[in-house]
């Protein structure tokens, strides 16, 4: 059944390492979305990308990096310049901008410092 | 500078009353409302949604409220049940970018039995 699986679930980073977070569709969406939650603050965006080989900043890019090569795929990768890296991230995906879509979740990754 | 608030991080109701969840907003240039239920370690669901042109829009035990005036909407669950219990998410869309959704904090909601 279509949906948007992340993985892995827990991820732990070392200090000055990158890790890569993967983020997985089948529902045929255009455009994809990286989230990070922190403890009682909403969901903040990361990067988006509303077609394939294009992707833009949202709020709080920095120390972040994405890539879409393919339609199914957006992963993220939380570079050492992300000085505070731990959190939980959602990653997300709806049909084209313009249609009033829902967005719809996986199930998040969560990454700690070591 | 936060677009979308929820002021109250949890609420506390018994089954079978009415649940009250509010959101404001700051931007008039929000166009499309939404709410989203998430359980913990899971990724939120989509729950229900609204348009600007709507002031009310109802799916089952769940209806959201749009007030434009006062830059607020609510969701209201009647009856509330116990499998109603975690955190709903308010979220907006502008009309100048429908891809950018600004979510609020959260309000954890705890329906007892």
């Amino acid at each position: 059944d279509g949906g948007i699986t992340q993985s892995p679930k827990y991820l732990f980073r070392k200090e000055g390492q990158n890790v890569t977070l993967s983020c997985e569709q089948n529902l045929n969406h255009d455009a994809m979305y990286w989230y990070r939650q922190d403890p009682g603050q909403g969901l903040r965006l990361i990067y988006y990308s509303q077609i394939v080989n294009d992707f833009q900043k949202g709020d709080i890019a920095e120390g972040y990096s994405v890539s879409r090569e393919k339609k199914e795929s957006f992963p993220l990768t939380v570079t050492s310049a992300q000085k505070n890296p731990t959190a939980f991230y959602l990653c997300a995906s709806s049909e084209i901008q313009g249609s009033n879509q829902p967005q719809h979740f996986g199930d998040g990754t969560r990454l700690s410092i070591l | 500078d936060q677009q979308v608030k929820q002021n109250s991080p949890s609420l506390s109701v018994q089954e079978g009353r009415i649940s009250i969840l509010n959101c404001d907003y700051t931007n008039s240039m929000f166009d499309y409302f939404l709410w989203y239920k998430k359980y913990p370690a899971e990724g939120p669901t989509f729950l229900i949604s609204i348009s600007s042109i709507k002031d009310k829009n109802e799916d089952g035990r769940f209806t959201v409220f749009l007030n434009k005036s006062a830059k607020h909407l609510s969701l209201h669950i009647v009856p509330s049940q116990p499998g109603d219990s975690a955190v709903y998410f308010c979220a907006a869309t502008p009309l100048y970018n429908f891809n950018k959704f600004y979510f609020g904090s959260g309000t954890k909601l705890n329906v007892k039995p």
